[in-house]
């Protein structure tokens, strides 16, 4: 059963340095989000991408973050410079195209396994 | 409370009896999404239930809709130790990507 997959499983840096986590989304899906959750909280929506851009993103998204598709499988969330607040297991997701004129609200989305993010 | 908040927190059970989770939410939504997260790993979609369903089933799972008490539960029968895990609600509004998750309950199967 194809499945979203994400590098590293644990990622451990120094505050200020620059992280990027990777996601591979299942072949046929064209969505794409980063959702995060912190230690003993709730699963957070960071960003959605679809067509090459941004299509929302939450006020937890600022300039610190971007996202990218740089090939044809991969989709990466980059850090620009990490706090020790951005510590947390990250999710990405996955949805796929809706049947012509199907609403993309009804798609579910798949997650991956996270990426364990430790800002020391 | 938020949008997505579910109870009980946790439940103990023994195997095979059902447990039920509820999950409450605020605003107005186009799908209800249930996950299941065991400890320190990923989501694993369980079942999505669409505005206009009221009841949805998948194996062990049924989940209900009453959009008019904004509320939902998902029944899981016959539980097993491997049920034990975190189950998450998650809605989804109208024009808009992004899912909004419960707290969560935390459910624990004993042998």
């Amino acid at each position: 059963e194809p499945e979203v997959t994400q590098t590293p499983s644990h990622q451990v840096t120094q505050m200020g340095q620059e992280v990027i986590l990777r996601c591979v989304p299942i072949s046929n899906h064209l969505y794409f989000y980063w959702y995060r959750q912190i230690l003993g909280q709730k699963v957070e929506f960071l960003v959605s991408f679809y067509n090459n851009e941004i299509s929302e993103k939450s006020e937890i998204f600022d300039d610190q973050f971007s996202v990218e598709r740089p090939d044809g499988s991969n989709f990466t969330l980059k850090i620009r410079s990490t706090k020790l607040e951005d510590s947390a297991m990250y999710f990405c997701a996955s949805s796929e195209v809706p049947s012509l004129g199907g609403p993309t609200s009804y798609n579910e989305q798949f997650f991956g396994p996270g990426t364990r993010l430790t800002v020391l | 409370s938020q949008q997505g908040e579910e109870d009980p927190q946790a439940l103990s059970i023994q195997e095979g009896e059902n447990a039920t989770m509820n999950c409450s939410y605020k605003t107005s939504i186009n799908n209800l999404q249930w996950y299941r997260q065991n400890s320190g790993r990923g989501l694993v979609h369980l079942i999505l239930i669409r505005s206009n369903e009221r009841e949805k089933h998948s194996g062990r799972l049924r989940v209900t809709l009453d959009t008019s008490k904004k509320s939902s539960s998902l029944l899981i029968t016959a539980s097993r130790a491997a049920d034990t895990a975190s189950y998450f609600c998650a809605t989804r509004s109208y024009n808009t990507d992004k899912l909004i998750f419960g707290t969560g309950t935390r459910l624990q199967v004993f042998p």
